[in-house]
């Protein structure tokens, strides 16, 4: 069956390091996703992306973070100067053009900012 | 999208069909209701949806009352490996360029 892929699976940073979590979704899939979990927390949607474009974002994807396409298999979620409240599982997740889409997410980076 | 309420947790013995409601009392005409579920800090994994008929696959049912204000996801055959937290989340149909918004879930315990 095929996999959304992240890597890391965790990564340790220290207070105001630039941090790119990576995602290769599944190829044939053309909307891609950032969501983030913070412990004990909701799974909280971040940002979509399609047609190499943000479609819609949170209000926790503010100015520190950004999204890119940078070839046509990875998928990246750069966070430019992380802070302590930054330290959460981040979820990628991609999904196929449909009238009902079905999401298929990640298994995640772990971002502990120290 | 509308609002959805869920039992905090549930206990269901190993090898029982566990039954996990949802109410959904808002939902308006064009939203689907999903299922997904999230074993142990592991991504959501996605279950089923539906509109306004129930709904089977391999993994398990989807009975949605006829007013569309509730419905239940069953796991037919539980085993201890169905041990996650389960969403239910109504959204309208679309492109797939909107997020998913979840709750708190259903913490299901399987019982060996």
């Amino acid at each position: 069956e095929p996999e959304v892929t992240q890597t890391p699976s965790h990564q340790v940073t220290q207070m105001g390091q630039e941090v790119i979590l990576r995602c290769v979704p599944i190829s044939n899939h053309l909307y891609f996703y950032w969501y983030r979990q913070i412990l004990g927390q909701k799974v909280e949607f971040l940002v979509s992306f399609y047609n190499n474009e943000i479609s819609e974002k949170s209000e926790i994807f503010d100015d520190q973070f950004s999204v890119e396409r940078p070839d046509g298999s990875n998928f990246t979620l750069k966070i430019r100067s992380t802070k302590l409240e930054d330290s959460a599982m981040y979820f990628c997740a991609s999904s196929i053009r449909d009238r009902v889409p079905s999401y298929t997410f990640g298994s995640g980076t772990r971002l502990t900012v120290v | 999208d509308a609002k959805t309420t869920q039992p905090t947790s549930m206990d269901c013995a190993e090898g029982r069909a566990a039954n996990l409601p949802c109410n959904h009392s808002t939902i308006s005409g064009n939203e689907y209701v999903y299922w997904y579920r999230q074993i142990h800090s592991q991504g959501p994994q996605y279950i089923i949806h539906g509109l306004k008929n129930n709904e089977t696959n391999e993994m398990a049912s989807l009975i949605i009352t006829e007013d569309r204000k509730s419905s239940t996801l069953i796991l037919p055959h539980a085993t201890l490996r169905d041990t996650a937290v389960y969403y239910c989340i109504v959204r309208a149909s679309g492109g797939g360029a909107d997020g998913l918004t979840f709750g708190k879930g259903t913490h299901l315990i399987i019982q060996p």
